[in-house]
């Protein structure tokens, strides 16, 4: 298995540009999220999904949009990108709502730029 | 097996008392450790802690980790009713290749009363 997979690795953008982050996992896991992590700071979620065709907002969901119409991928959108969105994105997944008492998988995230 | 342990499950208090929430870990190829406050749906990153010893504050929180003995305590102080929520831990790991894990505890519900 590859585990939860993302591309790109590394991205700049220029202000207003859009551009959508890959997520992908081999798991079969119907709970998917995304995540963002500022330096020195924790992850916040910005947006997760408990199965294909449904997806909630997180903590820090604007300027985001996602979509899950397989179980497999769960691809975020940024539609006019702003510095504040500068940095390190992360996909994750698990088996079940992992909110409490659970483990999720994570990808190696992608390093987003805007400038 | 990797695990989070929390106590106490649950807590009441006055307004105006001290609390201080419990996390211990037992997890291979730990990174950090993170509290995190839920009230609704979507939980509200409070901390992130790396390095043993060393206490983080925010306001009327504060935390600390000790990696020697594997656990991180979460302490709140004068604590008021919009405090009430779940307090939840989670250890972040590595898992393999490019692959890192978030292993949450089972959250502490905090009620604050008036």
């Amino acid at each position: 298995n590859a585990g939860v997979t993302q591309t790109p690795k590394f991205r700049i953008l220029k202000i207003g540009q859009s551009m959508t982050l890959q997520c992908a996992q081999d798991m079969n896991h119907n709970y998917m999220y995304w995540y963002r992590q500022d330096p020195g700071m924790g992850l916040k979620l910005i947006y997760y999904s408990v199965g294909a065709g449904i997806t909630d907002k997180g903590e820090v969901p604007n300027g985001y949009n996602v979509s899950r119409s397989t179980t497999e991928d769960f691809p975020l959108r940024l539609e006019l990108a702003a510095p504040s969105q500068t940095s390190v994105y992360f996909c994750a997944s698990s088996t079940r709502l992992a909110l409490g008492s659970d483990t999720q998988y994570f990808g190696p995230g992608t390093r987003l730029t805007v400038l | 097996e990797d695990k989070v342990v929390q106590s106490p499950l649950s807590l009441v208090v006055h307004e105006g008392d001290t609390v201080t929430l419990n996390c211990s870990y037992e997890v291979t190829n730990f990174r950090s450790l993170l509290w995190y406050k839920q009230e609704k749906k979507a939980p509200t990153f409070l901390f992130m802690l790396t390095s043993s010893g060393i206490e983080k504050k925010s306001g009327r929180l504060s935390s600390i980790l000790d990696k020697k003995e594997l656990f991180s305590i979460l302490n709140i102080t004068a604590t008021q009713t919009g405090d009430s929520a779940v307090y939840l831990c989670a250890v972040e790991a590595s898992y393999g290749g490019a692959t890192n894990k978030l292993i949450f505890g089972t959250g502490t519900l905090l009620a604050v009363q008036p």
